[in-house]
C-alpha cells in the first residue's frame, strides 16, 4: 500500500505554545487528507478534512481557530495546534487519499503529543 | 454513513483462524464495507473491503451476506502479531460524504 509518514513521531510542549505536525503522502498525490485524534483507550476521531488548495472541514466541535490545517500541496498537510493545553495531548494521525481508482485511505503513524 | 457493531473483545488461539463479526443493518446500496486494524499506537492499517461479493487479498477474507447486513473478517490463521483492534466501517465513496468514520472496534487477542 501507499506510504503516509507524519513529522514527527512524538512532540512535548509547554502549555501556551504552538506546535506543528506535518503529514507527508510519499508515493502516490493526496488530493484529500484527514486528520484525526484518538484518546487512550477510544476509538479515532474525525477531526477535519481538508482538500488540496482549499479550506479545511471540520467535525462539529472541533476548533478550526485552534486546530489549523494546511494543505498547501499534493503530498503535504500540517496540523497546528495553537496555544496547546494539557487536554489537547492526544495521539494525532493523519490519512491521506489520492484521486485514482482504487481512492483507498491510508494511514500515518501518528504524532504523540503531550502538553506540559 | 451507516453504523456498524462490532463485539468489544475476542480471544483466538494462535494458528486458528479469527472470525470477527460485523453487523451494518443500514448499510444503503452504494455503501462499501471496509476493515482496518490498529496496533498498539501506530496509524490504523488497511486490510479488506467490499460491496457484496466475498472478498481474499494476502491478508484475510471478507465475507458479505446477501443481504449485505453484516459480514465476516476472516484472519485464516492468526499470529501473535495480528492482536490488534479491528474496525469495520462502512463507506460511502462519494465525493462530498466520503470520509471514514471509526466506531468501538473489536479488541482481538491472539494467544499461544
Amino acid at each position: 500500500g501507499a506510504v503516509v509518514s507524519q513529522h514527527p513521531s512524538r512532540v512535548i510542549c509547554k502549555s501556551g505554545t504552538s506546535v506543528k505536525i506535518e503529514c507527508r503522502s510519499l508515493d502516490f498525490q493526496a488530493t484529500t487528507m484527514f486528520w484525526y485524534r484518538q484518546f487512550p483507550k477510544k476509538s479515532l476521531m474525525l477531526m477535519a478534512t481538508s482538500n488540496e488548495g482549499s479550506k479545511a472541514t471540520y467535525e462539529q466541535g472541533v476548533e478550526k481557530d485552534k486546530f489549523l490545517i494546511n494543505h498547501a500541496s499534493l503530498t503535504l498537510s500540517t496540523l497546528t495546534v495553537t496555544s496547546a493545553h494539557p487536554e489537547d495531548s492526544s495521539f494525532y494521525i493523519c490519512s491521506a487519499r489520492g484521486s485514482g481508482d482504487p481512492n483507498e485511505q491510508y494511514f500515518g503513524p501518528g504524532t504523540r503529543l503531550t502538553v506540559t | 454513513d451507516a453504523k456498524t457493531t462490532q463485539p468489544t473483545s475476542m480471544d483466538c488461539a494462535e494458528g486458528r483462524a479469527a472470525n470477527l463479526p460485523c453487523n451494518h443493518s443500514t448499510i444503503s446500496g452504494n455503501e462499501y464495507v471496509y476493515w482496518y486494524r490498529q496496533i498498539h499506537s501506530q496509524g490504523p492499517q488497511y486490510i479488506i473491503h467490499g460491496l457484496k461479493n466475498n472478498e481474499t487479498n494476502e491478508m484475510a477474507s471478507l465475507i458479505i451476506t446477501e443481504d449485505r447486513k453484516s459480514s465476516t473478517l476472516i484472519l485464516p490463521h492468526a499470529t501473535l502479531r495480528d492482536t490488534a483492534v479491528y474496525y469495520c466501517i462502512v463507506r460511502a465513496r462519494s465525493y462530498n460524504t466520503d470520509k471514514l468514520i471509526f466506531g468501538t472496534g473489536t479488541r482481538l487477542q491472539v494467544f499461544p
